[in-house]
């Protein structure tokens, strides 16, 4: 079955610092993966998706990711940290096809000033 | 405005007393999929649809039933609410063409309170 692991409940940066969230997966088969963010009493948003087409994803708000198959990574990152990224974030895998997402347990990262 | 829309927000009920969470998306999407979100355990399905008519069980499908009458509506029904219910709940919708990779899209969540 396939699963994913996100390193580190909470992850705190400082404004203008590299944000960097950490997500593993396993599965047999290629996978679908994607980044959602959740901000306070909001459903979730795409941030982006790796399909195969390309290893490294850009998605909204300046957030990238890079898919690493022989660490079966797929790491979030932005460059510099913005107050209003201050949010939970989820990594999930695609399973089989029947569309359903697989979640990691999320991260919440906080900004501070 | 293309959006997933959960009603109610907020229920606040008693066990026992049978609920219904309504789920409508305007994107004439194929598949819709509910989901609870519980502290440290991320986002689990619960029920899933294909279609019209054609409803599957997720990984935490007791004590819950759905219905897809129409392609728009995903209801989740509660026919006899425990707190172990109490949760945040999400209705998701995307295209079923190549299902795995098509981003889903999700409502703003119900809060469920069972007491």
């Amino acid at each position: 079955a396939q699963s994913v692991t996100q390193l580190g409940s909470h992850v705190s940066v400082s404004e203008g610092a590299l944000v960097l969230l950490r997500c593993n997966y396993s599965s047999s088969v290629p996978p679908y993966l994607f980044w959602y963010v959740q901000y306070p009493n909001q459903g979730l948003q795409l941030l982006l998706k790796y399909t195969s087409a390309a290893t490294l994803v850009k998605g909204i708000n300046g957030f990238e990711a890079e898919f690493k198959k022989s660490e079966t990574s797929f790491h979030l990152t932005k460059p510099s940290a913005h107050m209003s990224d201050a949010a939970e974030y989820f990594c999930a895998v695609s399973e089989g096809n029947t569309g359903k997402l697989i979640f990691g347990q999320g991260t919440t990262l906080q900004v501070k000033p | 405005e293309a959006q997933v829309t959960q009603n109610p927000r907020y229920l606040i009920t008693v066990t026992g007393k049978k609920l219904t969470v309504t789920c409508s998306q305007n994107m004439n999407h194929e598949y819709m999929s509910w989901y609870r979100q519980d502290p440290g355990l991320g986002l689990r399905q619960i029920y899933y649809s294909m279609n019209v008519e054609v409803t599957d069980k997720g990984d935490v499908p007791e004590g819950y039933k759905v219905s897809r009458k129409e392609k728009r509506n995903f209801p989740l029904i509660l026919e006899s609410p425990s707190p172990n219910q109490t949760s945040l709940y999400f209705c998701a919708s995307s295209k079923v063409q190549g299902a795995v990779n098509q981003p889903q899209h999700f409502g703003d969540g119900t809060r469920l309170s069972i007491l």
